[in-house]
């Protein structure tokens, strides 16, 4: 059964810091990754996706993926109090499967 | 623009008991759409999936349902609930087609006593 591993499990970062989280598939059919931020009694909001070798950036925020190694991490920089909630990282296949794995999670904690 | 709207917003329901759980989504025809479970503390795990009215597909078995009435509503029901159904379920919605972005809902949060 697919899995999808994501590290830590837990970060603190200060206030303007960066933050970086790491997520893993075990499944070699994944293509597609998404990264979601879920904050404490809410649902899942997307941040970014990634389907594609390299890098992208939206904002703070800046995605990487190595497909040979089915390897993406998030990066936040000048991490804000706002930015403190869980990171779910999810992986899927593009060719008509409408299934998502996801991960446990990063709890992200930016102090003042 | 798309909204997404879940009922009831919490329930708490006994052990052995019926339940029905609903979701809508308005502004956009022939969506796909998917039911999650999420444990308290626990991983947000995809329970059914529906590409079209009428057809639902099972990702994991957990004594539960789902059906989808009309194109805009997804249903998740058990004749039977267990200590296990207890947390968070939402549900979430992507285009049709190629699209795979999903968009999740409120939730609605089920205790089971």
């Amino acid at each position: 059964q697919q899995k999808v591993q994501q590290s830590p499990e837990s970060l603190i970062v200060p206030e303007g810091g960066m933050a970086s989280l790491n997520c893993t598939s075990s499944d070699r059919n994944v293509d597609y990754f998404w990264w979601y931020r879920q904050h404490s009694g809410k649902s899942p909001k997307m941040l970014m996706s990634i389907f594609s070798n390299g890098e992208k950036e939206e904002g703070r925020f800046t995605v990487h993926l190595n497909k040979a190694s089915l390897h993406t991490s998030l990066h936040i920089r000048d991490s804000q109090p706002s930015d403190s909630a869980l990171y779910l990282c999810a992986a899927s296949m593009t060719t008509g499967n409408y299934k998502y794995v996801f991960g446990a999670g990063t709890r992200l904690k930016v102090i003042a | 623009a798309q909204t997404i709207h879940q009922w009831p917003v919490a329930e708490i329901k006994a052990v052995g008991s019926p339940l029905s759980l609903g979701c809508t989504i308005k502004g956009k025809s022939s969506p796909n759409l998917y039911w999650y479970w999420q444990a308290t503390g626990g991983t947000l795990q995809q329970l059914f999936y529906s590409i079209t009215v009428g057809q639902v597909e099972s990702v994991v078995q957990l004594n539960l349902s789902a059906s989808r009435p009309k194109d805009d509503q997804f249903i998740l029901s058990t004749e039977k609930l267990l200590l296990s159904h207890s947390g968070f379920y939402l549900c979430a919605w992507s285009l049709g087609g190629d699209s795979y972005e999903q968009y999740f809902g409120p939730g609605t949060r089920l205790t089971v006593l």
